[in-house]
């Protein structure tokens, strides 16, 4: 099983809704991560984790929380958005965030924010 | 990471090689070449990566220059699904610094 899981596909919330997007893998990967993507613009990472510890917060705005509660499992709560945070959210693994170890990435959540 | 540069677009012949050039002459010694490409409303897929060495797999081939200072992927004979926007990314060879930095990416179209 080499894939990445994400769920849900699509997500429309208002600005006052908290909601959650899950990603999972069973590769065994100890190495997670959040890239946020805008139309025609390329992945922009947001988040690192490693062996369930965050590691790298690239100026997140705190509306955005990552949560990584086992090595399978990576969620981003999502509280207050804004209309401009509305993008593709993709979640990828590597076996252990080492650099010669290629990233499987998810299909994505698209977030539309109203 | 150190930046690259990408032709924006390319057009290649259903069935011909497409030579995909990246830019990186400010590349560091220990930093890799990673090629990914993201078909439209999927995640970025990994297609091939590199040191020094020039690299084959079933997807494609890697050449980096001797001096490393550029390289070039090749699909040896494109198809149609191969249409997709293909990022060439340096990445520093050093634990602890995991990030995976997307440049702008060249839109490649296969043409029928």
């Amino acid at each position: 099983d080499t894939e990445v899981t994400q769920t849900p596909k699509h997500l429309v919330m208002g600005m006052t809704n908290k909601k959650s997007l899950k990603c999972e893998q069973h590769m065994g990967h100890r190495a997670m991560y959040w890239y946020k993507q805008k139309a025609k613009k390329p992945p922009e990472l947001m988040f690192v984790y490693s062996y369930e510890k965050l590691s790298i917060n690239e100026s997140v705005p705190s509306r955005f929380s990552p949560e990584c509660p086992n090595s399978s499992l990576l969620n981003l709560h999502l509280h207050a958005l804004q209309p401009e945070d509305s993008a593709l959210y993709l979640c990828a693994s590597s076996r252990q965030g080492g650099p010669n170890e290629k990233l499987f990435f998810g299909s994505g959540t698209q977030l539309s924010v109203l | 990471d150190a930046k690259t540069t990408q032709p924006t677009s390319m057009d290649c012949a259903e069935g011909r090689a497409a030579n995909l050039p990246c830019n990186h002459s400010t590349i560091s010694g220990n930093e890799y070449v990673y090629w990914y490409r993201q078909i439209h409303s999927q995640g970025p897929q990994y297609i091939i990566h590199g040191l020094k060495n020039n690299e084959t797999n079933e997807m494609a081939s890697l050449i980096i220059t001797e001096d490393r200072k550029s390289s070039t992927l090749i699909l040896p004979h494109a198809t149609l699904r191969d249409t997709a926007v293909y990022y060439c990314i340096v990445r520093v060879a050093n634990f602890g610094n995991e990030k995976l930095t997307f440049g702008t990416g060249t839109r490649l179209t296969i043409i029928p």
